[in-house]
């Protein structure tokens, strides 16, 4: 396993469209988040699931954005109806429970999206 | 809510020390990260503090005052490729999932030769 992997890495599309993002956790982690950063800022808390169960989701997840983790495994965040204002980087990252270890994060190499 | 204060910029000599501070206040706390992110890149794991006190690891070290809400990372013997954003994050109890973190808007370092 070699970390954390998203697909795409770019996704260009015009507004109104609807796109979807994947991500692929390191396998023995049970802990996957989604974030969001755009140019000049640190990563922003979207959304947390702890194997198949979302379990906290950000002020930052308008109706239009979903996620899900069907098996607890990989995960895909959605947005309908894109904006402009949806364009930045969108970040997954996993993580072991806290009590194995520091609960430290490890974030694949994001999803840039740009919204025309 | 959680909010995180780290200079926007620095800049500092290749071979010389640098230290970025980080204050912040949280609604509970469970530990801070130092993240290091070169751009279009993911960030990357730098270092963990959860009691007070200096923690170091080679060419890093990163100290914690929990009663003054304050960190800080030093980098000693500058390179080059240390140019990149350092990302202070604090895990709370609100606002980044169980064991989310909160990120600051971090601090763009430039090595200069």
């Amino acid at each position: 396993d070699t970390g954390v992997s998203q697909d795409p890495r770019h996704k260009i599309t015009k507004r109104g469209q609807n796109v979807t993002f994947r991500c692929d956790p390191i396998s023995e982690h049970n802990r996957l988040y989604w974030y969001r950063q755009t140019l000049g800022q640190g990563p922003e808390f979207l959304t947390y699931f702890q194997n198949e169960a979302q379990l906290e989701k950000s002020r930052l997840l308008s109706d239009r954005f979903s996620a899900e983790r069907p098996k607890g495994s990989f995960s895909t965040l959605e947005i309908q109806r894109t904006e402009q204002g949806d364009s930045a980087m969108y970040l997954c990252a996993s993580s072991y429970d806290r009590e194995r270890l520091n609960g430290e994060l490890f974030f694949g190499e994001g999803s840039r999206l740009t919204v025309l | 809510g959680q909010n995180i204060d780290q200079p926007t910029e620095m800049t500092a000599t290749e071979g010389a020390i640098v230290q970025i501070n980080c204050t912040y206040q949280t609604s509970g706390f469970n530990g801070l990260f130092w993240y290091q992110q070169h751009a279009g890149e993911a960030p990357t794991f730098l270092s963990y503090n959860v009691l007070d006190g200096l923690e170091e690891k080679g060419r890093f070290s990163s100290f914690l005052s929990r009663s003054k809400g304050y960190s800080y990372l030093l980098l000693k013997e500058l390179q080059m490729k240390d140019s990149a954003s350092y990302l202070c994050a604090v895990r709370g109890h609100s606002g980044g999932g169980a064991d989310g973190l909160t990120f600051g808007k971090g601090t763009h370092l430039i090595i200069q030769p």
